[in-house]
Formats: C-alpha cells, sequence, structure tokens
C-alpha cells in the first residue's frame, strides 16, 4: 500500500479481555516496529521484525504482549488479558532496512483503551 | 547504551518568532539522530536526520538541526514559526549496533501564538 496501514483505529475493551492490534507495512518493507505511546510520554519501543523473525522483542513489557509477522507483511501484536495500565496508542513503523538510512514510516497508531 | 533527553515538555512561540526545540542524547558510539514531527490524531513524520555527512542537517517545512558532538546536542529550529508548526515533536537516537530499533525522547509539545 501506499503507507503503513493499522487496524482498528480505536479500540475500547474491558479489563481482563484479549485484543489484537494489526500493522499493515508499505510494501517491500523488510523491518516492522512495534511502539507504544502513553500520555505524555515518548515511544516506547516494544519489538522489531526482520522479515518474519524477531531479532529483539526486548521492549515487551509483560508475558501477556506478543506479536508476530507472516509473509513478511502483515503483523499482529495480541495483549491478553488486558489491563488499565495498557491504555495507549499503540505505533507501528516499518522500513526497508534499517532507521539510518531509510529512516521510519509510520502509521497513525491504534488508540487502546481498557475499561 | 542510548538515551534522549528532550528539555521542555511545551514550549510556546508567536507566529514569526525563532523556534528552538531542544535535545541531549546519550550513546556509548557515533549517533545517529533524528527529529519526527507528529500533528494530532496522525503518525509521527521524520522531519530530517544526522548520520555523519554534515553537522548541519536541514529538513522539511524550513527546520534545520545541528549536531553538535562538545555538547552532545541536536536541537531543532527554524527561523520564523508558522500556525501550521504545531504539533509535537520528538527526538530520536540509534546507535545502530545490531539493535535497529530507535530511541525516543518525551516529546515536545509546540504551540504557536497568533
Amino acid at each position: 500500500g501506499a503507507g503503513v496501514s493499522q487496524s482498528p483505529s480505536n479500540k475500547v475493551t474491558e479489563k481482563g479481555k484479549d485484543v489484537e492490534l494489526r500493522c499493515d507495512p508499505i510494501s517491500g518493507h523488510t523491518a516492522l516496529y512495534w511502539y507504544r505511546q502513553s500520555l505524555g510520554q515518548g515511544l516506547e519501543f516494544l519489538i522489531y521484525f526482520q522479515g518474519n523473525s524477531a531479532p529483539d522483542k526486548s521492549g515487551l513489557p509483560s508475558d501477556r504482549f506478543s506479536a508476530e509477522r507472516t509473509g513478511g507483511s502483515v503483523s499482529t501484536l495480541t495483549i491478553q488479558r488486558t489491563q488499565q495500565e495498557d491504555s495507549a496508542v499503540y505505533l507501528c513503523a516499518s522500513s526497508l532496512g534499517g532507521p539510518t538510512n531509510y529512516g521510519y514510516t509510520f502509521g497513525s497508531g491504534t488508540r487502546l483503551t481498557v475499561v | 547504551a542510548q538515551s534522549v533527553t528532550q528539555l521542555g515538555s511545551h514550549v510556546s512561540v508567536s507566529e514569526g518568532a525563532l523556534v528552538l526545540l531542544r535535545c541531549n542524547y546519550s550513546s556509548s558510539v557515533p549517533p545517529y539522530l533524528f527529529w519526527y514531527v507528529q500533528y494530532p490524531n496522525q503518525g509521527l513524520q521524520l522531519l530530517l536526520k544526522y548520520t555523519s555527512a554534515a553537522t548541519l542537517v536541514k529538513g522539511i517545512n524550513g527546520f534545520e538541526a545541528e549536531f553538535k558532538k562538545s555538547e552532545t546536542s541536536f536541537h531543532l529550529t527554524k527561523p520564523s514559526a508558522h500556525m501550521s508548526d504545531a504539533a509535537e515533536y520528538f527526538c530520536a537516537v540509534s546507535s545502530d549496533t545490531g539493535r535497529r530499533a530507535l530511541t525516543f525522547g518525551s516529546g515536545t509539545r509546540l504551540q504557536v501564538q497568533p
């Protein structure tokens, strides 16, 4: 596609439910990143994919968080047993390679609210 | 390890005035530095990046930033603010030593007063 697409744009869920957030990167971008942006905070790195593998998942805050990428394209971030502190905007970015040469292209994010 | 500090979570300037947004970094190796802008309800957009080619980097929308190694700074400037510059600005660093992700600062919200 022309840009990075994220869905849904907004999600309200009850505490304890599982949620899935989807990211559709730019076609041909091999690198994909997930970040979390909490109110008044900067961007917190969650996980990085190169192709379908995740060489760096050091930012996932707990084992309730997982992510996968299939076909070197679409990625899904899953949060199990959501908690109120999971409320944030989840941003996905993709890149042709590393950020130093190519930079990131960000999606518009998914705003998750846990009530 | 790498980190970014943005001084001032909110900056307010008058239209036509100089914009100065401060960023200091910490990196154990020569860094790559970035400024991103986020308009309301949108993703982040790359303004400019420093990758060691030149210390003064020009970006989009009239913004520029200067890399000063001695001060570990990469401040963002624009000579004359426009109302459309109102947004949140993020400084980011990458040392590209295998960890391919950027580390972002906490952001500075720029307000432009008429």
